[in-house]
């Protein structure tokens, strides 16, 4: 079984489009994470939830907004893409303080 | 600002000889620390950590990374390099503030093992 699946691998979409990416962890961690890694691989946390609790907002554009149902899942929904949205997104989850565990990655092309 | 730093973009190393990947942080207090390492197309992967106790800390496949405080580093180490450890390697602290954890994570150092 996945620990941390996120769906879907990739996506490619046009500019003002708006999409979503799911993640779900069955790990029974209480932290959920969006991570983005651009082009030149620097990964830059975005979001941080915990028990479905926004705990940390980092600065990114109101254009993205996390929604978490319940404390397994935390998806992020992106409205009005940009080219400069192109990159691979990563979920993450932990039990803090210990090691985060993370997805696939999403990678996200804007055209 | 707190941040951690990895010095070295790129590590080329033969294989059979022992590497080094360099980690340096800035945070304050006293923060967890954590190597990651993500093969091509690939989510991070978990290697090692350093909470609390002994400064050389063991992980997986072999790797291992000491803690000096003195001098703010965590830098992580191998013995015998492998071609298979060619990979990008993720230096991360974890620091707690609003009530969870945060990960910083350093800019990322490509280690490469030449056959």
């Amino acid at each position: 079984d996945t620990a941390v699946s996120q769906t879907p691998k990739y996506l490619v979409t046009q500019m003002g489009n708006d999409k979503s990416i799911k993640c779900e962890q069955n790990l029974g961690h209480d932290t959920m994470y969006w991570y983005k890694q651009d082009s030149k691989k620097f990964l830059k946390i975005m979001f941080s939830y915990n028990n479905k609790e926004l705990i940390i907002n980092e600065t990114v554009p109101n254009r993205f907004s996390p929604k978490s149902p319940d404390k397994a899942h935390l998806n992020l929904h992106i409205n009005s893409l940009e080219l400069g949205d192109s990159a691979v997104y990563f979920c993450a989850s932990s039990q803090d303080p210990s090691e985060a565990f993370f997805g696939q990655g999403t990678r996200l092309t804007v055209v | 600002a707190q941040s951690v730093a990895q010095p070295e973009d790129q590590v080329n190393v033969a294989e059979g000889n022992p590497l080094t990947v360099k980690c340096t942080y800035s945070v304050s207090g006293n923060p967890y620390l954590f190597w990651y390492v993500q093969y091509p197309n690939r989510g991070l992967q978990f290697l090692l950590k350093y909470i609390t106790g002994d400064n050389l800390v063991k992980g997986s496949y072999g790797f291992e990374a000491e803690f000096n405080k003195s001098q703010t580093s965590f830098h992580l180490k191998k013995p015998s390099a492998l071609v298979s450890d060619s990979a990008l390697y993720f230096c991360a602290v974890s620091l707690l503030g609003s009530g969870t954890y945060k990960y910083i994570f350093g800019t990322g150092t490509r280690l490469k093992v030449l056959a």
